[in-house]
């Protein structure tokens, strides 16, 4: 089955400063690859996703980027505030089947002042 | 409009009790999806329901667990004679389930301690 991995596990910057959190996956036919914000205590929320039919996608400070070639995506998080402050879940799914996700381990994000 | 909400938000149980765990998905979304999140984990699929076929069991940890889900709404997640284990956050996930990629959104989860 699919497998996720992602990195690092913790990741603290200044406020302002950039964020980029990477992840791979080893099935070549997974084709959507979306990210959620996990604030304490509420579940995850769907921040931005890409599918495998496109290489970049921004959403204001927001980008994900994916290179199928190595199966790989990563989350680019520009400007960033205290509010960014959270655990973010890579995920990947092979959609038109079981679209079940395969999250990565997730990434803690503190955004200091 | 409502998303996602699960019940109860929080359950305390005693080991070798059973639990059931409620989850109203989106109106209008066939597709429903449980999760679990164990303390400092990503979340770990569960079994996936969709439309009136047979639901995806692949991700259940064993036969103590089961769900339902009754006239394509609403979800019950039950786990028999609980272990310490068990406990985490249960998440419920639904998605439109239309076209070719599904948006899952989740409910904010039952955390569960089995004492």
């Amino acid at each position: 089955g699919e497998n996720v991995e992602q990195h690092p596990s913790t990741l603290s910057v200044q406020e302002g400063d950039s964020a980029v959190i990477k992840c791979t996956y080893s099935d070549s036919a997974s084709n959507y690859f979306p990210w959620y914000k996990q604030e304490l205590g509420k579940g995850p929320q769907l921040i931005i996703d890409i599918r495998s039919n496109v290489g970049e996608k921004k959403d204001q400070r927001i980008a994900v980027t994916l290179n199928k070639t190595a199966k790989h995506f990563s989350l680019h998080i520009t400007e960033t505030q205290p509010e960014d402050s959270a655990v973010y879940f890579c995920a990947a799914s092979i959609t038109g089947t079981a679209s079940k996700l395969t999250f990565g381990t997730g990434t803690r994000l503190q955004v200091t002042l | 409009g409502a998303g996602v909400s699960q019940s109860p938000s929080n359950k305390v149980t005693e080991k070798g009790k059973d639990v059931e765990l409620r989850c109203d998905p989106i109106s209008g979304h066939t597709a429903l999806y449980w999760y679990r999140q164990s303390l400092g984990q990503g979340l770990e699929f569960l079994i996936y329901f969709q439309g009136n076929s047979a639901p995806d069991k692949s991700g259940l940890p064993s036969d103590r667990f089961s769900a339902e889900r009754t006239g394509g709404s609403v979800s019950t997640l039950t786990i028999q004679r609980t272990q310490q284990e068990d406990s985490a956050v249960y998440l419920c996930a639904s998605s439109l389930a239309r076209g070719r990629y599904e948006t899952q959104y989740f409910g904010p989860g039952t955390r569960l301690l089995v004492l």
